[in-house]
């Protein structure tokens, strides 16, 4: 069955600290691999995806993420957390370019000052 | 581009009215998305179309639930009659490589 799972419902860090999200997915074929953030009352921003080659991919805001094909991960990471990045996190996983989207249930990062 | 675009963003209606929701998509991107989240259910996928065919409705809630693309730059997903369980915000999104979303469509049926 094709998921993805987001172990981490909630996770508190403090501003300046550095971040990881994880994210484990399922799918029977090569997988289109994607990171979104929600700030509250906003859509879904794209973060970061990957599709292939270098499996440490880069994105916005100072994010990035590392395709870990053996571990079945996609893990999002930012080495230092700034307050503006509180929001909510999904992990998505698709089949290509026109496929569905399979999303996780989210993570929801608070950053104290 | 002015990314998707939905229409209205916000929405107040009492229950048993019909309720329609527009979204514009990205010019050129060939699939696009209906997903409603609530804090219960998550984000959920309702329909989705691929050169404005309908491929995959399994998560459309009833038939009270119905979407339309009419042509590549218009949908719409329409209640009828709405009840106040279908309180929720509406995402569109379109996809050529990548899925973009809308904004969101805010819905409240008292």
């Amino acid at each position: 069955a094709q998921s993805v799972t987001q172990p981490d419902i909630h996770i508190t860090v403090s501003e300046g600290a550095s971040l990881e999200l994880r994210c484990n997915y399922s799918y029977g074929a090569t997988p289109y691999l994607f990171w979104y953030v929600q700030s509250p009352g906003q859509g879904l921003q794209l973060l970061l995806k990957y599709f292939s080659g270098d499996t440490l991919v880069q994105g916005i805001k100072g994010f990035e993420a590392e395709f870990k094909r053996s571990q079945s991960s996609f893990n999002l990471r930012k080495p230092s957390v700034h307050w503006s990045d509180a929001a909510e996190y999904f992990c998505a996983v698709g089949g290509g370019n026109t496929d569905k989207l399979i999303f996780g249930t989210g993570t929801r990062l608070q950053v104290f000052p | 581009d002015a990314g998707v675009i939905q229409s209205p963003r916000h929405e107040v209606t009492e229950m048993g009215q019909e309720v329609t929701l527009r979204c514009k998509p990205i010019s050129g991107h060939n699939s696009l998305f209906w997903y409603r989240q609530t804090m219960m259910r998550g984000l959920e996928l309702l329909i989705y179309f691929n050169n404005n065919v309908p491929i995959d409705d399994s998560g459309m809630p009833e038939d009270r639930f119905s979407a339309k693309m009419p042509n590549a730059s218009f949908s719409t997903l329409k209640i009828q009659p709405s009840e106040p369980r279908d309180s929720a915000v509406y995402f569109c999104a379109s996809s050529g490589e990548t899925q973009y979303f809308g904004p969101g469509t805010r819905l409240l049926v008292l």
